[in-house]
């Protein structure tokens, strides 16, 4: 959905980088959430955001920081990258006042070596 | 949120309706049916939901039996473009966390 981006596309890094994943939205929606993907696993829910102020851990956060800057915006960081962060990375947005609906963007391609 | 199955994998003739089903016996009710698809590698798509009552949209149509039990999700008119992985989640709507619990999904080719 064009209305949630993510850059980059795709990333590779060694391993105790410090990496910064960024999603921006244009739907005005208050929740922003990201998710990971590994093959066979599904998507893990990492951090969540109901606003600017609110910030919730997922199920797997450890190793793993957000920031909510303002409303359209919700960044991931690894502070020290391993290479069991290797994945897809996805961001999402719904509004509470709608449907509730979870819109994805394209997804970051992560490789830590 | 419940728990549901879908078969891990279905085939469909381009132009024919595909008709993936998913059971969800222990439903609770305030729980809607959700149905998503992620075609390979990129973000997951949203398609549908409803509570009880069967839906409609562009996309595509959600039966859900009386019961709540089990739902389909009906494609119309297939596309190769609409082979993917198609999950169905059951979940409050505006819960407190706003996880998708993603299964493994059914994997629908479309053949020519």
């Amino acid at each position: 959905d064009a209305d949630v981006t993510q850059t980059p596309r795709n990333r590779i890094t060694k391993t105790g980088k410090r990496i910064m994943l960024e999603c921006s939205q244009t739907k005005g929606h208050d929740r922003m959430y990201w998710y990971r993907q590994d093959p066979g696993l599904g998507l893990r829910l990492i951090y969540y955001s109901f606003d600017v102020k609110d910030i919730n851990k997922g199920e797997i956060s450890d190793g793993y920081s957000v920031s909510r800057q303002a409303q359209a915006k919700f960044s991931l960081s690894l502070e020290s990258a391993i290479p069991n962060q290797t994945a897809l990375y996805f961001c999402a947005t719904s509004d509470l006042g709608g449907q509730d609906t979870q819109y994805f963007g394209p997804g970051t391609r992560l490789t830590v070596l | 949120d419940a728990k549901t199955t879908q078969p891990p994998s279905m085939d469909c003739a381009e132009g024919r309706a595909a008709n993936l089903p998913c059971n969800h016996s222990t439903i609770s009710g305030n729980e809607y049916v959700y149905w998503y698809r992620q075609i390979h590698s990129q973000g997951p798509q949203y398609i549908i939901h409803g509570l009880k009552n069967n839906e409609t949209n562009e996309m595509a149509s959600l039966i859900i039996t009386e019961d709540r039990k089990s739902s389909t999700l009906i494609l119309p008119h297939a596309t190769l473009r609409d082979t993917a992985v198609y999950y169905c989640i059951v979940r409050v709507r505006s819960s407190n966390t706003g996880k998708l619990i993603f299964g493994q999904g059914t994997t629908l080719q479309v053949k020519p």
